[in-house]
């Protein structure tokens, strides 16, 4: 059974650029949510969408937004990159995205801003 | 602030040794915990979770004790394996209508053969 995939795997930009990642569920899994993941922390949350609709949103910038299509993969999208948004950025899917369940995290987008 | 943290920032034991991973967590309405591994290079990978209505629950070599009077996570490693070796994350899921994690900065465990 495929996991939760994530595209690219890594990415390089430039200081004001914009990027898009993408990522795509677990079948049958209708919430996608994301974090950020400095290099030697935690996992911080970004975002959680389920059926489309924003369900949650972390400390984050307005340069940060996302969205969540009808087959349920979600694109982040960051714009005005900064040298600090150099992370791995996750991509976890739940069923129903509710308090108490399983969250499986995909592989990650390692993002380089030079 | 929303913060978990974890006593030891690096475990060093031997294989076949038993190992214990702990971690603090600050918020006393937090009713959901989840330990996650990470290994270099990968995504977290679920290990086992925890419901504040339980103190204690088993997996396949895995233990998680709860101790909701001094907010106290931990995580029982039976029979450590090398493959074992990864950064270990405690998360907790505050009461909410969200999924919403808060993450601990993390444990090394570095197993020695």
């Amino acid at each position: 059974d495929a996991g939760v995939t994530q595209s690219p795997t890594h990415l390089i930009k430039t200081r004001g650029q914009h990027v898009t990642l993408r990522c795509s569920p677990i079948s049958g899994h209708k919430s996608v949510s994301w974090y950020q993941q400095v290099l030697g922390q935690g996992p911080q949350f970004i975002f959680q969408y389920y059926e489309k609709e924003e369900r949650g949103r972390g400390n984050f910038p307005d340069r940060f937004s996302a969205r969540q299509f009808p087959n349920y993969s979600s694109e982040l999208n960051v714009n005005a990159l900064l040298l600090g948004d150099s992370a791995l950025y996750l991509c976890a899917s739940s069923a129903a995205g509710t308090r108490e369940e399983t969250q499986y995290f995909g592989p990650g987008t390692r993002l380089l801003v030079l | 602030g929303e913060s978990v943290g974890l006593h030891l920032p690096t475990l060093s034991v031997q294989e076949g040794d038993n190992s214990i991973i702990n971690c603090a967590y600050s918020n006393s309405a937090s009713d959901y915990f989840i330990w996650y591994k990470q290994e270099s290079g990968k995504g977290p990978q679920f290990i086992i979770d925890i419901r504040s209505n339980m103190d204690k629950r088993q997996g396949q070599r895995v233990t998680v004790l709860l101790n909701k009077t001094v907010k106290h996570l931990s995580l029982q490693i039976a029979a450590t394996q090398p493959g074992d070796s990864a950064v270990y994350f405690c998360a907790e899921n505050i009461s909410s209508n969200t999924g919403k994690l808060i993450f601990g900065q993390g444990t090394t465990l570095q197993v020695k053969p």
